[in-house]
């Protein structure tokens, strides 16, 4: 069975400083997507950024971009210039041709202004 | 263009209550999946529907549980006789089209359940 593991549980990081997320997983699938989410206080689940695992180059979205190492299963989220708001939970979540999202525990982002 | 809708946001029920869940997918979205997220957890699946089928509910416990997507109305997730175990965020999210990574899930806020 795929799972998601994120190792870990809270992170901290200076604002405007750069702070990098883990995420491993394990499948037995060759085509699969890879996604990062983002949970502030309010609870709503967003969507930060996305990976196709047939594509070699790392995605990116503004501040955010992915390390995806396919052969090492691993899918770290990197973000820039960190924010006051960037603060919240993030979550690596997994799915292949099968609809279910498969999640991970979560790593809590601290940012110290 | 409203997103998904769930409500209500916080429902607090005494043991042995029924709860009763409330999700409208994005405009033009046809698939819904209900997740529950307990404490300090990631979210975990429990039922894909699309209008009046359930297509996969290998995630919802197989008693007090039941879902449904009426042809007219929101997707309604229904825990009877709850229990304290109950307690958790329950998320909808939508799609429009049953391929998640092309078209990524859209989730609604949540609603918190909390069980006395």
């Amino acid at each position: 069975a795929q799972t998601v593991t994120q190792s870990q549980p809270e992170m901290s990081v200076q604002e405007a400083e750069t702070v990098t997320l883990s995420c491993t997983y394990d499948t037995s699938e060759s085509d699969y997507y890879l996604f990062w989410y983002k949970q502030p206080p309010s609870r709503q689940m967003i969507l930060v950024i996305r990976q196709e695992a047939y594509k070699q180059q790392n995605a990116t979205e503004n501040r955010f971009s992915v390390n995806f190492q396919k052969a090492a299963k691993s899918f770290s989220l990197k973000i820039s210039d960190s924010q006051l708001g960037d603060a919240a939970m993030y979550f690596c979540a997994y799915t292949d041709s099968n609809y279910q999202l498969i999640w991970g525990a979560g790593t809590k982002l601290i940012i110290k202004p | 263009n409203a997103g998904v809708m769930q409500n209500p946001r916080h429902l607090v029920r005494r043991r042995g209550q029924e709860a009763r869940l409330r999700c409208s997918p994005m405009k033009g979205h046809s698939h819904v999946y209900w997740y529950r997220q307990l404490p300090e957890e990631g979210l975990k699946f429990m039922v894909y529907l699309q209008k009046e089928n359930i297509i996969d509910e290998s995630g919802m416990p197989k008693e007090r549980f039941s879902a449904e997507f009426p042809k007219e109305g929101p997707s309604i997730l229904r825990i009877q006789q709850v229990v304290r175990g109950d307690s958790a965020a329950y998320f909808c999210a939508s799609s429009p089209v049953m391929v998640v990574g092309n078209q990524p899930q859209h989730f609604g806020d949540g609603t918190r359940l909390s069980i006395l």
